[in-house]
């Protein structure tokens, strides 16, 4: 089995400090690992994805993540938030020992920049 | 170039209706998946074809959906006898390759309402 937990349902932060958005996942296998963010009335974008090597990982916006395997976490991490990255954020992992495509979607946070 | 597209955007109907949902991948893209988002939920898997055939179809809830993809580009997932507890947007993504490193792109989704 695949899960995703995502412990936070709302993070606010001040526009200009450092944002981190927080997942965990339980796979039985070793993961592939996604960020998405959904805009209101918008489909998931992608942003960024732990495959293999690096542990850190540098994707759209200026958001980066890090892979951190003894904590099974892979927490999502802007330097300096902007308002315009108000919105939702969905962590999503796959086992790829399990033999199958499907995503495992956590249930999102959301996220609320303040001017 | 195109993006994942799905029609209609919104659909109202009454319980114990029937449904079509379309979905027009990315050109080209062979792995096409769908996923069910309930509110205040993430996207939770439901089929997953690669070409025409469904590789996988474990998500889907009952007997009462179903989805095609006769042409290995376009595919329908049909809802049976819709109940209340079918509300919900319905999502589609397609993959260049049905490898599980392949971020998946989304489209839009279509919310549907069930009176």
């Amino acid at each position: 089995a695949q899960s995703v937990a995502q412990p936070e349902d709302q993070v606010n932060v001040a526009e200009g400090n450092p944002l981190t958005v927080k997942c965990t996942y339980s796979v039985s296998g070793n993961p592939y690992l996604f960020w998405y963010v959904q805009y209101p009335n918008r489909g998931l974008q992608f942003l960024l994805k732990y495959i293999t090597g690096d542990n850190l990982v540098k994707g759209s916006y200026g958001f980066e993540a890090e892979f951190n395997k003894s904590q099974t976490s892979f927490h999502l991490k802007k330097p300096s938030a902007l308002v315009s990255d108000s919105a939702l954020y969905f962590c999503a992992v796959r086992d790829r020992n399990y033999g199958n495509n499907r995503l495992a979607f956590g249930k999102g946070n959301q996220v609320v920049v303040i001017p | 170039g195109a993006g994942v597209s799905q029609t209609p955007s919104n659909k109202v109907t009454e319980k114990g209706k029937y449904v079509e949902l379309r979905c027009d991948p990315i050109s080209g893209h062979t792995a096409l998946y769908w996923y069910r988002q309930s509110l205040g939920q993430g996207p939770e898997f439901l089929i997953y074809f690669q070409g025409t055939g469904a590789a996988d179809d474990s998500g889907l809830p009952n007997d009462r959906f179903f989805a095609v993809r006769p042409e290995g580009s376009v595919s329908t997932l049909k809802i049976q006898r819709t109940e209340r507890g079918d509300s919900a947007v319905y999502l589609c993504a397609s993959s260049p390759q049905p490898t599980g490193w392949d971020e998946q792109f989304f489209g839009p989704g279509t919310r549907l309402t069930v009176l």
